[in-house]
């Protein structure tokens, strides 16, 4: 079953503009994961943020967790043409093993 | 840049072939997988290792198998391939622990049949 559930599922957006992405998920979790995906190519880790964790940063993207809704946010800040690509996120459950992924965010940057 | 190759990146066969993906990685992680994605959908996790000679079936019921005889390589197999295996099988590799953390991916492998 789907853990995960990013929305929106498509994004056209301004360069420079900001992206926000959001997950939402059902169970409880250890960590949620963001991955980016370029057309036909495999993905790509962009960052984790366990689940005693409420925000974490790296470059321009800013990761939020709350785990009281179970849902997460990525924002992507002054967005590149080159930040086209689709966004996943992705759970570690109890069980530690696997990583359940969402349907992802099409992200469109419009030069 | 991930450590984690995989060939062929496409493949067009006709039913009823027999075709392995390749999976290779040089990190020396113990955990390996094969998630099987369509154009715009989520990832489904087909298969699963923990190390040599360990393999396990993912959520996602799949007529491929798959064998893990060094740590380096897990190859996944279809004896005979049909249309609805259509799809792009993408191999990832992650760290030993208990916690399991960030997910290395290959480049995928796209797989078409007639």
């Amino acid at each position: 079953s789907q853990q995960g559930e990013e929305d929106p599922q498509a994004l056209s957006i301004q360069e420079g503009e900001n992206a926000t992405m959001n997950c939402s998920y059902k169970t409880s979790i250890n960590n949620l994961q963001w991955y980016r995906q370029n057309s036909g190519r495999g993905l790509v880790h962009l960052i984790l943020i366990r689940s005693n964790e409420r925000e974490k940063h790296s470059g321009r993207l800013r990761v939020t967790l709350d785990t009281s809704k179970k849902s997460s946010s990525l924002l992507i800040t002054a967005s590149r043409a080159a930040d086209t690509a689709s966004y996943f996120c992705a759970t570690v459950g109890g069980s530690n093993y696997k990583l359940t992924f969402g349907k992802g965010t099409l992200l469109t940057v419009n030069p | 840049e991930a450590d984690i190759y995989q060939t062929p990146r496409y493949l067009v066969i006709g039913t009823g072939k027999k075709i392995t993906l390749e999976c290779s990685q040089t990190m020396g992680h113990d955990k390996m997988y094969w998630y099987q994605q369509d154009p715009g959908m989520e990832l489904h996790l087909i298969h699963y290792s923990y190390g040599v000679n360990s393999t396990e079936k993912g959520d996602l019921s799949s007529e491929s198998t798959v064998s893990r005889i060094r740590t380096e390589h897990f190859p996944l197999t279809l004896e005979s391939a049909r249309p609805s295996h259509t799809s792009q099988y993408l191999c990832a590799s992650s760290e030993s622990g208990l916690d399991l953390g960030e997910l290395f991916f290959g480049e995928g492998s796209r797989l078409t049949v007639l």
